[in-house]
């Protein structure tokens, strides 16, 4: 168990919907990540955030967006779901910068 | 071309073996390097982290760095069949936090 968690376990909605994905890092860790795992993509960066900030940002889109709040806990928000989002959805999170991260259950998402 | 390329396999080896993964990459500002064991449908989870070039060893597990070849190696000595999953590989430059992943390499040990 790292220590990270992430709710729901499985999420399964309809093509133009919106969901929220839940993660609470680790005790003490600063640091949330949040990664798109697919059969053809891998495992992708989307966005970083460190205590309360917006960090980084790779390959998103605009229909995504995510937020980390005061106790640290973050939210990821996918909205007009298409086919092509269903994935796994991992959170990770780190003490500080440059530090190793550890990963979340994942959620897994099906979009029908 | 991929930043991070990593032999998908399957890899199948007998119990007690010594399993080599490795991974290549074309980034020269990669700094951090890590190694994650995946089981099916959890969440990875983190084997090594080494920085720059060399070698670090956690019990049955070595990791090995060699930046002027841009090749990382994860030896895994003795292995069991509880070790069947998939290993990723993960780097990342110095001025950012963002993981980028090699595909996997999924490693069956049968006894």
């Amino acid at each position: 168990d790292s220590g990270v968690t992430q709710t729901p376990k499985h999420l399964i909605t309809a093509t133009g919907q919106r969901v929220t994905l839940r993660c609470s890092p680790r005790s003490g860790d600063l640091s949330v990540y949040w990664y798109q795992q697919s059969l053809d993509q891998g495992l992708q960066f989307l966005i970083q955030y460190y205590n309360g900030e917006e960090r980084a940002k790779g390959n998103i889109l605009e229909r995504f967006s995510a937020q980390q709040f005061p106790d640290l806990h973050s939210e990821l928000n996918l909205s007009s779901l298409e086919l092509g989002d269903s994935a796994l959805y991992f959170c990770a999170s780190s003490s500080r910068m440059g530090n190793e991260q550890f990963f979340g259950p994942g959620t897994r998402l099906t979009v029908l | 071309q991929k930043e991070v390329e990593q032999d998908p396999g399957p890899l199948s080896v007998p119990e007690g073996a010594i399993v080599s993964l490795n991974c290549t990459y074309s980034n020269s500002a990669f700094q951090y390097f890590m190694w994650y064991r995946q089981y099916s449908r959890k969440g990875p989870e983190l084997l090594m982290y080494t920085y720059s070039s060399g070698n670090k060893e956690d019990g049955r597990f070595t990791a090995q760095v060699d930046k002027s070849s841009k090749y990382i190696s994860l030896f895994i000595r003795d292995s069991q069949p509880s070790d069947s999953a998939t290993y990723l590989c993960a780097m990342s430059p110095y001025n950012t936090d963002k993981l980028i992943f090699g595909t996997g390499t999924r490693l069956q040990v049968f006894p």
